[in-house]
């Protein structure tokens, strides 16, 4: 039931583009997406309802396939304070589920 | 303060005695979730509070785990016989509305070491 995400880490030079996936086995209602600092509380960037609604940062993009049960994050010219731990998190309607997490570590 | 609050921030205990950790959520915030991220791993999920219903407890990693959402605001987390496997950091987080469809805002975590 646990969304997979890839890829598990990513290293970049400040200025450069990534991609981060995640899917899920089951149809889903959303995705969520929250970034974690080291010893830091996970912090929101971005939900997509099914249907096509988003919510979040102005900065953040972000795709939901529904039909494939899968999402992608845009981070589009890095900065350094992109830096950290991407969780995306599932739901069917009720509960988040989180994935395993992406760790993303850019460089100057 | 405004964000969600947790109590204590750390707590060392001995192999075997219960444990109790609190989160104040956000006020008017229905819904409140118990997650659990030991070194390195990711959020796993415990228990899930939504307005009056029956809590989710399908995290649950065992019958030592439980919890309780009083008056609809502050939710206590109970480890009883507490296990070495059980060290990590317990975080909790409250949304508005219906789970799937709103941010949720975390606490700072509840570090729980067991010896």
């Amino acid at each position: 039931q646990q969304p997979v995400q890839s890829p598990q880490a990513v290293i970049l030079r400040e200025g450069e583009d990534a991609v981060i996936n995640c899917s899920s086995s089951k149809a889903l209602y959303s995705v969520h997406w929250y970034r974690q600092k080291h010893g830091e509380a996970p912090v929101f960037l971005m939900i997509l309802l099914k249907g096509g609604e988003q919510k979040g940062h102005d900065k953040i993009s972000a795709s939901f396939n529904e039909k494939k049960q899968q999402s992608s994050l845009y981070l589009t010219a890095s900065q350094l304070s992109y830096s950290g731990t991407y969780f995306c998190g599932t739901s069917r309607g009720d509960k988040l589920i989180f994935g395993t997490g992406t760790r993303l570590q850019v460089f100057p | 303060g405004a964000g969600v609050s947790q109590s204590p921030s750390n707590k060392v205990t001995e192999k075997g005695k219960d444990v109790e950790l609190r989160c104040d959520p956000i006020s008017g915030h229905t819904a409140l979730y118990w997650y659990r991220q030991s070194l390195g791993q990711g959020l796993e999920f415990l228990i899930y509070f939504q307005g009056n219903s029956a809590p989710d407890k399908s995290g649950l990693p065992s019958d030592r785990f439980s919890a309780e959402r009083t008056g609809g605001s502050v939710s206590t987390l109970t480890i009883q016989r507490t296990q070495q496997e059980d060290s990590a950091v317990y975080l909790c987080a409250s949304s508005s509305g219906l789970a799937g469809a709103n941010e949720q805002f975390f606490g700072p975590g509840t570090r729980l070491t067991v010896l």
